[in-house]
């Protein structure tokens, strides 16, 4: 079983829609909690932390439930240059303990 | 501030040849990682170094060697290149402390043939 699992998509939705992303991770350990955004072809960056209490950033929300070892993203009205895979990304501590998800891809249409 | 540079950005190799490839950041980060991607898996790290002359293993380090005799540079060495190292490799850096936010380089798309 994967550390960490992400529904690799696509989700095909309409300029304006609201989204949802779902990643579980199996270590129970684990301490802290990201979003990464990947388009195609480019480099990873950074998109959100995701914190106990849960977190928003403009359109993005995510939250985390421990219980269910679970962490999600929410984007609301979205853009068509939101198009790209989110990364789900897990420490579990340590350096060596950064666990990337495979991605789930978004495509935005008209 | 260029951030973090890698080259080449596109390699072909040969069975059994070897290869170094270069990263280079200009953030003055002490942690510095190697990443390799592959489809329908996750990022995944093959070594790392959190400051000048200490590196350490990740994952998946087999087949590759890396030293840190500087703060910008972190090259990392193919010792002889096999088909399973078809991949994507990514440089990262960030600070130690905040090591979860890392600053990928472009990526080099590695094809061992």
């Amino acid at each position: 079983r994967k550390e960490v699992e992400q529904d690799p998509g696509p989700f095909n939705v309409p300029e304006g829609a609201t989204v949802a992303f779902n990643c579980t991770y199996s270590n129970s350990a684990s301490q802290s909690f990201f979003w990464y955004r990947q388009d195609c072809r480019k480099e990873p960056k950074l998109l959100m932390s995701v914190y106990s209490s849960g977190n928003e950033d403009g359109r993005f929300t995510a939250q985390l439930n421990r219980a269910s070892q679970y962490i999600s993203l929410l984007i609301r009205d979205s853009k068509l240059s939101d198009s790209a895979t989110y990364l789900c990304v897990v420490n579990a501590g340590g350096y060596n303990k950064l666990i990337f998800g495979a991605g789930t891809r978004l495509a935005v249409h008209p | 501030n260029a951030g973090v540079t890698q080259t080449p950005k596109f390699q072909v190799l040969k069975t059994g040849q070897s290869m170094t490839l270069q990263c280079a950041q200009d953030m003055n980060h002490e942690y510095m990682s190697w990443y390799r991607q592959d489809p329908g898996m996750g990022l995944r790290l093959i070594h790392y170094s959190v400051g000048a002359g200490i590196t350490d293993q990740g994952e998946v380090p087999n087949g590759y060697n890396v030293s840190r005799s500087t703060t910008e540079d972190f090259p990392l060495r193919l010792l002889s290149a096999a088909p399973s190292q078809t991949s994507v490799y990514f440089c990262a850096s960030s600070w130690k402390r905040e090591f979860y936010e890392q600053y990928f380089g472009p990526g080099t798309r590695l094809t061992v043939t």
